[in-house]
Protein backbone atom coordinates (compact mmCIF):
# COMPACT_ATOMS: atom_id res chain seq x y z
CA UNK A 1 0.00 0.00 0.00
CA UNK A 2 0.69 3.52 -0.98
CA UNK A 3 2.16 5.79 2.61
CA UNK A 4 3.14 9.38 2.48
CA UNK A 5 5.59 11.18 4.79
CA UNK A 6 5.97 14.49 5.85
CA UNK A 7 8.69 16.16 8.20
CA UNK A 8 9.06 17.68 10.28
CA UNK A 9 5.38 17.46 11.86
CA UNK A 10 5.66 21.09 12.94
CA UNK A 11 8.17 24.26 13.47
CA UNK A 12 9.01 27.53 14.17
CA UNK A 13 10.73 29.87 12.73
CA UNK A 14 11.98 33.48 12.91
CA UNK A 15 11.38 36.03 10.23
CA UNK A 16 13.85 36.10 7.34
CA UNK A 17 15.29 32.12 8.15
CA UNK A 18 15.37 29.62 5.64
CA UNK A 19 13.31 26.66 5.12
CA UNK A 20 12.99 23.15 3.69
CA UNK A 21 10.34 20.94 4.44
CA UNK A 22 10.27 17.44 2.96
CA UNK A 23 7.75 14.74 1.61
CA UNK A 24 8.54 11.19 0.52
CA UNK A 25 5.93 8.61 -1.00
CA UNK A 26 6.34 5.17 -0.55
CA UNK A 27 4.41 2.11 -2.72
CA UNK A 28 3.90 3.95 -5.59
CA UNK A 29 6.17 5.08 -8.68
CA UNK A 30 5.46 8.31 -10.73
CA UNK A 31 3.29 9.86 -8.83
CA UNK A 32 1.95 14.02 -9.42
CA UNK A 33 3.05 15.09 -6.40
CA UNK A 34 1.67 18.72 -4.56
CA UNK A 35 1.83 21.40 -2.32
CA UNK A 36 -0.79 22.91 -0.33
CA UNK A 37 -1.01 25.43 2.42
CA UNK A 38 -3.94 25.98 4.85
CA UNK A 39 -3.97 29.41 6.58
CA UNK A 40 -6.33 28.53 9.90
CA UNK A 41 -9.68 28.33 9.35
CA UNK A 42 -9.49 28.30 5.46
CA UNK A 43 -9.00 26.14 2.58
CA UNK A 44 -6.37 24.58 0.93
CA UNK A 45 -4.77 26.48 -1.67
CA UNK A 46 -1.96 25.13 -3.92
CA UNK A 47 1.34 26.05 -4.24
CA UNK A 48 3.01 23.68 -6.42
CA UNK A 49 2.37 20.35 -8.03
CA UNK A 50 4.62 17.96 -10.16
CA UNK A 51 4.16 15.58 -12.96
CA UNK A 52 7.87 14.46 -12.69
CA UNK A 53 11.33 14.62 -11.93
CA UNK A 54 12.45 17.90 -12.26
CA UNK A 55 9.21 19.02 -12.96
CA UNK A 56 7.59 22.12 -11.30
CA UNK A 57 4.32 24.06 -11.94
CA UNK A 58 3.62 27.08 -9.27
CA UNK A 59 0.13 28.14 -8.99
CA UNK A 60 0.76 31.22 -6.74
CA UNK A 61 3.86 33.60 -7.33
CA UNK A 62 5.78 33.93 -3.72
CA UNK A 63 8.99 33.82 -1.87
CA UNK A 64 8.16 29.75 -2.02
CA UNK A 65 10.01 27.62 -3.77
CA UNK A 66 9.41 23.16 -4.51
CA UNK A 67 12.00 20.96 -6.57
CA UNK A 68 11.77 17.54 -6.85
CA UNK A 69 14.84 15.94 -6.75
CA UNK A 70 14.02 12.25 -6.84
CA UNK A 71 10.91 10.17 -8.42
CA UNK A 72 8.77 10.15 -4.85
CA UNK A 73 10.69 12.88 -2.96
CA UNK A 74 9.38 16.84 -3.08
CA UNK A 75 10.50 19.52 -1.15
CA UNK A 76 9.41 22.85 -0.34
CA UNK A 77 11.82 25.48 -0.10
CA UNK A 78 11.89 29.30 0.58
CA UNK A 79 15.52 31.58 1.25
CA UNK A 80 13.53 33.78 3.71
CA UNK A 81 10.22 33.33 5.45
CA UNK A 82 7.53 35.94 5.93
CA UNK A 83 5.27 36.04 8.81
CA UNK A 84 2.19 35.74 6.15
CA UNK A 85 4.16 32.55 5.68
CA UNK A 86 2.55 30.62 9.03
CA UNK A 87 -0.12 27.87 8.23
CA UNK A 88 -0.10 23.93 8.09
CA UNK A 89 1.75 22.81 4.97
CA UNK A 90 0.37 19.47 3.04
CA UNK A 91 1.78 17.46 0.62
CA UNK A 92 -0.16 15.46 -1.29
CA UNK A 93 0.00 12.72 -4.22
CA UNK A 94 -2.12 11.26 -6.89
CA UNK A 95 -1.82 8.62 -9.59
CA UNK A 96 0.28 9.85 -12.44
CA UNK A 97 -1.57 7.90 -14.96
CA UNK A 98 -3.24 9.27 -17.42
CA UNK A 99 -7.39 10.05 -17.17
CA UNK A 100 -7.22 9.58 -13.53
CA UNK A 101 -9.82 11.48 -12.07
CA UNK A 102 -6.99 12.96 -9.52
CA UNK A 103 -8.25 11.28 -6.45
CA UNK A 104 -5.49 13.09 -4.05
CA UNK A 105 -4.03 11.45 -0.93
CA UNK A 106 -2.72 13.79 1.86
CA UNK A 107 0.42 13.38 4.34
CA UNK A 108 0.51 14.55 7.72
CA UNK A 109 1.09 18.10 7.12
CA UNK A 110 3.81 20.30 8.70
CA UNK A 111 2.29 23.47 10.83
CA UNK A 112 4.96 26.24 10.68
CA UNK A 113 5.01 29.30 12.56
CA UNK A 114 6.77 32.40 11.67
CA UNK A 115 7.63 34.83 14.52
CA UNK B 1 -18.08 33.97 -6.95
CA UNK B 2 -15.75 31.22 -5.20
CA UNK B 3 -15.16 28.52 -7.38
CA UNK B 4 -16.17 26.18 -4.55
CA UNK B 5 -18.71 27.55 -2.12
CA UNK B 6 -19.49 25.81 1.18
CA UNK B 7 -21.94 26.45 4.29
CA UNK B 8 -19.07 27.16 6.67
CA UNK B 9 -21.41 25.63 9.52
CA UNK B 10 -21.04 25.06 12.34
CA UNK B 11 -23.83 22.41 12.39
CA UNK B 12 -24.61 20.90 15.64
CA UNK B 13 -26.54 18.10 15.70
CA UNK B 14 -27.23 15.52 18.67
CA UNK B 15 -26.43 11.89 18.12
CA UNK B 16 -28.50 9.95 15.67
CA UNK B 17 -29.77 13.26 13.62
CA UNK B 18 -29.29 13.06 10.25
CA UNK B 19 -27.50 16.56 8.91
CA UNK B 20 -26.99 17.15 5.37
CA UNK B 21 -24.40 19.42 3.82
CA UNK B 22 -24.82 21.17 0.12
CA UNK B 23 -21.61 22.21 -1.66
CA UNK B 24 -21.87 24.58 -4.78
CA UNK B 25 -19.20 25.08 -7.75
CA UNK B 26 -18.87 27.62 -10.31
CA UNK B 27 -17.42 25.71 -13.32
CA UNK B 28 -19.57 23.55 -15.54
CA UNK B 29 -16.72 21.50 -17.13
CA UNK B 30 -15.92 19.64 -14.19
CA UNK B 31 -14.70 15.99 -14.07
CA UNK B 32 -14.45 14.87 -10.60
CA UNK B 33 -16.06 15.50 -6.94
CA UNK B 34 -15.21 14.31 -4.05
CA UNK B 35 -15.85 14.84 -0.32
CA UNK B 36 -13.20 15.14 2.25
CA UNK B 37 -13.12 14.59 6.17
CA UNK B 38 -10.60 16.95 8.09
CA UNK B 39 -10.26 16.12 11.81
CA UNK B 40 -8.68 19.17 13.77
CA UNK B 41 -4.86 19.80 13.21
CA UNK B 42 -5.00 16.59 11.35
CA UNK B 43 -4.86 16.14 7.06
CA UNK B 44 -8.07 15.86 5.08
CA UNK B 45 -8.47 12.33 4.56
CA UNK B 46 -10.81 10.89 1.15
CA UNK B 47 -14.44 10.23 2.49
CA UNK B 48 -16.03 9.41 -0.57
CA UNK B 49 -15.82 10.19 -4.35
CA UNK B 50 -19.35 11.89 -5.77
CA UNK B 51 -20.93 10.01 -9.07
CA UNK B 52 -23.52 11.26 -11.46
CA UNK B 53 -25.63 8.61 -10.53
CA UNK B 54 -25.22 9.16 -6.80
CA UNK B 55 -23.36 6.84 -4.29
CA UNK B 56 -23.56 5.46 -0.66
CA UNK B 57 -21.33 3.95 1.96
CA UNK B 58 -22.86 3.43 5.03
CA UNK B 59 -24.22 5.46 6.59
CA UNK B 60 -23.26 8.25 4.20
CA UNK B 61 -24.84 8.93 1.01
CA UNK B 62 -23.06 11.49 -1.60
CA UNK B 63 -25.30 13.04 -4.60
CA UNK B 64 -24.35 15.31 -7.49
CA UNK B 65 -26.45 17.66 -9.71
CA UNK B 66 -24.73 18.59 -12.46
CA UNK B 67 -27.39 21.23 -13.77
CA UNK B 68 -27.53 23.06 -10.71
CA UNK B 69 -24.30 22.33 -10.02
CA UNK B 70 -24.22 21.44 -6.39
CA UNK B 71 -23.14 18.59 -4.43
CA UNK B 72 -23.93 17.03 -1.18
CA UNK B 73 -23.19 14.85 1.51
CA UNK B 74 -25.99 12.99 3.81
CA UNK B 75 -25.04 11.50 6.78
CA UNK B 76 -27.76 9.48 9.22
CA UNK B 77 -27.47 8.11 12.50
CA UNK B 78 -24.53 10.43 13.13
CA UNK B 79 -21.93 9.47 15.82
CA UNK B 80 -19.76 11.43 18.12
CA UNK B 81 -16.79 10.25 15.96
CA UNK B 82 -18.16 11.87 12.92
CA UNK B 83 -17.57 15.45 14.52
CA UNK B 84 -14.44 16.80 12.13
CA UNK B 85 -14.95 19.37 8.90
CA UNK B 86 -16.45 17.94 5.50
CA UNK B 87 -14.30 19.76 2.62
CA UNK B 88 -16.06 20.07 -0.77
CA UNK B 89 -13.48 19.23 -3.07
CA UNK B 90 -14.11 19.74 -7.19
CA UNK B 91 -11.22 18.46 -9.92
CA UNK B 92 -11.85 20.56 -13.48
CA UNK B 93 -9.29 19.06 -15.50
CA UNK B 94 -5.48 19.26 -15.84
CA UNK B 95 -3.73 19.57 -12.12
CA UNK B 96 -6.82 21.92 -11.13
CA UNK B 97 -7.93 21.06 -7.85
CA UNK B 98 -10.36 22.91 -5.75
CA UNK B 99 -11.14 22.68 -1.89
CA UNK B 100 -13.87 24.22 -0.31
CA UNK B 101 -12.88 26.24 2.70
CA UNK B 102 -15.15 23.22 5.10
CA UNK B 103 -18.11 22.87 6.71
CA UNK B 104 -18.11 22.23 10.79
CA UNK B 105 -19.78 19.64 12.09
CA UNK B 106 -20.16 18.68 16.10
CA UNK B 107 -22.11 15.68 16.78
CA UNK B 108 -23.03 15.76 20.73
CA UNK B 109 -23.79 13.11 22.97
Amino acid sequence: SQTIHQWPATLVQPVGSPLSLECTVEGTSNPNLYWYRQAAGRGLQLLFYSVGIGQISSEVPQNLSASRPQDRQFILSSKKLLLSDSGFYLCAWSSGLAGNQETQYFGPGTRLLVL
Amino acid sequence: RKEVEQDPGPFNVPEGATVAFNCTYSNSASQSFFWYRQDCRKEPKLLMSVYSSGNEDGRFTAQLNRASQYISLLIRDSKLSDSATYLCVVFTGGFKTIFGAGTRLFVKA
